[in-house]
């Protein structure tokens, strides 16, 4: 039973046309997470919601925002997209957030932009 | 700040034999969690097992186990018996102890299992 849930799995955007990415979540949890993960590397942190309360990370482009209208969803809009973010976009969840805490994962979504 | 390094950016091992995965980290926490995860081609993060780092035992799910050594900053990750269906990537990360949500990742091993 899938547990974290993204959509679309593949999405093809033009440059500079904005998209939104969706996640969703069956298992109640607290936090919700972001990462880009582009070819051959780590992902990286993009930001995070502690229930509402929103933690942007520092070095995130202004050009990605997000949405978290309920606990179990979350969007990524990307307002003007570049070639440059072209990548694999992974949602995560974790109960609180702690060190112990498992962070589970969707399939991710996996933006070409044109 | 934490940092993990993972020195192997590809392995191929034979099948039915055990792997070992190599993590170090480095952290001026206290109390850590470490955490490995498995990334096959489709691309979604698999969690495998989890490190706290007071536990006195290794931890152990199935056929994964995590040698961990506190004082050399290690915490490899042991497959016993390999299959076909753990070819893929595989990361360690890392999270510390306070306000700090994120995991910081290695750059990951590819590992190949051969027939």
């Amino acid at each position: 039973d899938a547990m974290v849930i993204q959509n679309p799995r593949y999405q093809v955007t033009q440059f500079g046309k904005p998209v939104t990415l969706s996640c969703s979540q069956t298992l109640n949890h607290n936090v919700m997470y972001w990462y880009q993960q582009k070819s051959s590397q780590a992902p990286k942190l993009l930001f995070h919601y502690y229930d509402k309360d929103f933690n942007n990370e520092a070095d995130t482009p202004d050009n990605f925002q997000s949405r978290r209208p309920n606990t179990s969803f979350c969007f990524l809009d990307i307002r003007s997209p570049g070639l440059g973010d072209a990548a694999m976009y992974l949602c995560a969840t974790s109960r609180t957030g702690t060190r112990s805490d498992t962070q589970y994962f969707g399939p991710g979504t996996r933006l070409t932009v044109l | 700040a934490q940092k993990i390094t993972q020195t192997q950016p590809g392995m191929f091992v034979q099948e039915k034999e055990a792997v070992t995965l190599d993590c170090t980290y480095d952290t001026s926490d206290q109390s850590y969690g470490l955490f490995w995860y498995k990334q096959p081609s489709s691309g979604e993060m698999i969690f495998l097992i989890y490190q706290g780092s007071y536990d006195e035992q290794n931890a152990t799910e199935g056929r994964y186990s995590l040698n961990f050594q506190k004082a050399r900053k290690s915490a490899n990750l042991v497959i016993s018996a390999s299959q076909l269906g753990d070819s893929a990537m595989y990361f360690c990360a890392m999270r510390g102890l306070f306000g700090n949500e994120k995991l910081t990742f290695g750059t990951g091993t590819r590992l190949t299992i051969i027939p």
